[in-house]
């Protein structure tokens, strides 16, 4: 078992590019989501989805959009970059009828926008 | 006001002691909880999930206080390992987990 794998690891972005950061789990997890982090601030939930075709956003989504076509991806994408979406990324999974065992993280996207 | 809100520390203590993390909410509706730890520059990892009776995983003991809407966890016998950034995380909702910004740990020899 692979668990949450994310690609790329480290991205530098300019200002205005599109990129898409990749996410799959092997698990078959319900839920997914995508959270990221920055100084001082804690996780912050940008997108997640409770199953395939199924999205919503959260509490950061201004910038980001989400898709979720099977079960095991949800790549995000960030649509024109813009410096404050500078951050670590990291994509999270559950089962969704066992809530209560929390998340499995993946290892993490390092942005940098220029 | 942050919806779950931890000291930042630096906590630093010396191998073998006792150490305690507190750790605010302020949603009364939240519903489940949890501390994960998370390594410099990793991803967090589940640490133990926190129940109302409290409950204890080994030298880390978690407590829930509903009426006055704290958690704490509790580690015992620290480690040098135990260095880490301990994250307190709320539940409100069927998709919502609410991360504190951390509390560091240093355990020193």
């Amino acid at each position: 078992n692979a668990g949450v794998t994310q690609t790329p690891k480290f991205q530098v972005l300019k200002t205005g590019q599109s990129m898409t950061l990749q996410c799959a789990q092997d698990m078959n997890h319900e839920y997914m989501s995508w959270y990221r982090q920055d100084p001082g601030m804690g996780l912050r939930l940008i997108h997640y989805s409770v199953g395939a075709g199924i999205t919503d956003q959260g509490e950061v989504p201004n910038g980001y959009n989400v898709s979720r076509s099977t079960t095991e991806d949800f790549p995000l994408r960030l649509l024109s970059a813009a410096p404050s979406q500078t951050s670590v990324y990291f994509c999270a999974s559950s089962w969704k009828r066992t809530f209560n065992y929390g998340y499995t993280f993946g290892s993490g996207t390092r942005l940098t926008v220029v | 006001r942050k919806e779950v809100e931890q000291d930042p520390g630096p906590f630093n203590v010396p191998e073998g002691a006792t150490v305690a993390f507190n750790c605010t909410y302020s949603n009364s509706a939240s519903q489940s909880f949890f501390w994960y730890r998370q390594d410099c520059r990793k991803e967090p990892k589940l640490l133990m999930s926190v129940y109302s009776s409290g409950n204890e995983d080994g030298r880390f003991t978690a407590q829930l206080n509903r009426a006055s809407q704290y958690i704490s966890l509790l580690i015992r016998d620290s480690k040098l390992s135990d260095s880490a950034t301990y994250l307190c995380v709320a539940q409100t909702g069927f998709q919502k987990l609410v991360f504190g910004t951390g509390t560091r740990l240093l355990v020193s020899p």
